[in-house]
């Protein structure tokens, strides 16, 4: 079956410019994360969504930083006003809560942001 | 505050040989703990995992070592292979909650 995509994977954009990065998570999983991957940072967290919940927005950097869900299935990252700084690999990634698995996240190929 | 701190942050191993990395966490609350390999332009992907009321788990060259007294748990690659060569993170986690991840080992099998 399909993994997750995301799209695109590469974005270039001028500083100050908004950009929307594209999840599509695995098809019935419920939760649906977000990390960053920078040369400087490792991994990090930035926000999960599971159900209809509230998301878990803890990780977000700024509030230039924000992301929606919709139905319950595909998710948009949108950084608004980019910075130098916010040039990182986007990572998204989505697990099941059903019984039957241990709650493993799997990841897409990541989106590429460079801000110039 | 780093809750999860890992070791070596680069490795080299020669073809045959075991490659081992470390991983300590301090929040006791997690209760599973995987991790990942990564390629150059590629997504983390999930390698191997454990929970806690395990002390190993096996799953063809790869073994996860946990001591749960010692907040620790490792990675070992038995008959390491060229094709190991990549990025390696442990993980941890509570639940369904966010991975905290360690800070990465690139491992670099050499022939």
């Amino acid at each position: 079956g399909a993994g997750v995509s995301q799209s695109p994977s590469n974005k270039v954009t001028e500083k100050g410019k908004d950009v929307e990065l594209r999840c599509d998570p695995i098809s019935g999983h419920t939760a649906l994360y977000w990390y960053r991957q920078s040369l400087g940072q490792g991994l990090e967290f930035l926000i999960y969504f599971q159900g209809n919940s509230a998301p878990d927005k803890s990780g977000l950097p700024s509030d230039r930083f924000s992301a929606e869900r919709t139905g319950g299935s595909v998710s948009t990252l949108t950084i608004q006003r980019t910075q130098q700084e916010d040039s990182a690999v986007y990572l998204c990634a989505s697990s099941s809560t059903g019984l039957a698995t241990y709650y493993e996240q799997y990841f897409g190929p990541g989106t590429r942001l460079t801000v110039t | 505050q780093q809750q999860v701190k890992q070791s070596p942050q680069s490795l080299i191993v020669q073809k045959g040989g075991i490659s081992i990395i470390n991983c300590a966490y301090e929040n006791t609350a997690f209760d599973y703990f995987p991790w990942y390999q990564q390629f150059p332009g590629k997504g983390p992907a999930l390698l191997i995992a454990i929970r806690p009321d395990v002390s190993e788990k096996k799953e063809g060259r790869f073994t996860i070592s946990f001591n749960k007294s010692a907040k620790q748990f490792s990675l070992h690659i038995m008959d390491s292979q060229p094709g190991d060569s990549a990025t390696y993170f442990c993980a941890a986690v509570f639940g369904n909650e966010k991975l905290t991840f360690g800070t990465g080992t690139r491992l670099t099998i050499i022939p």
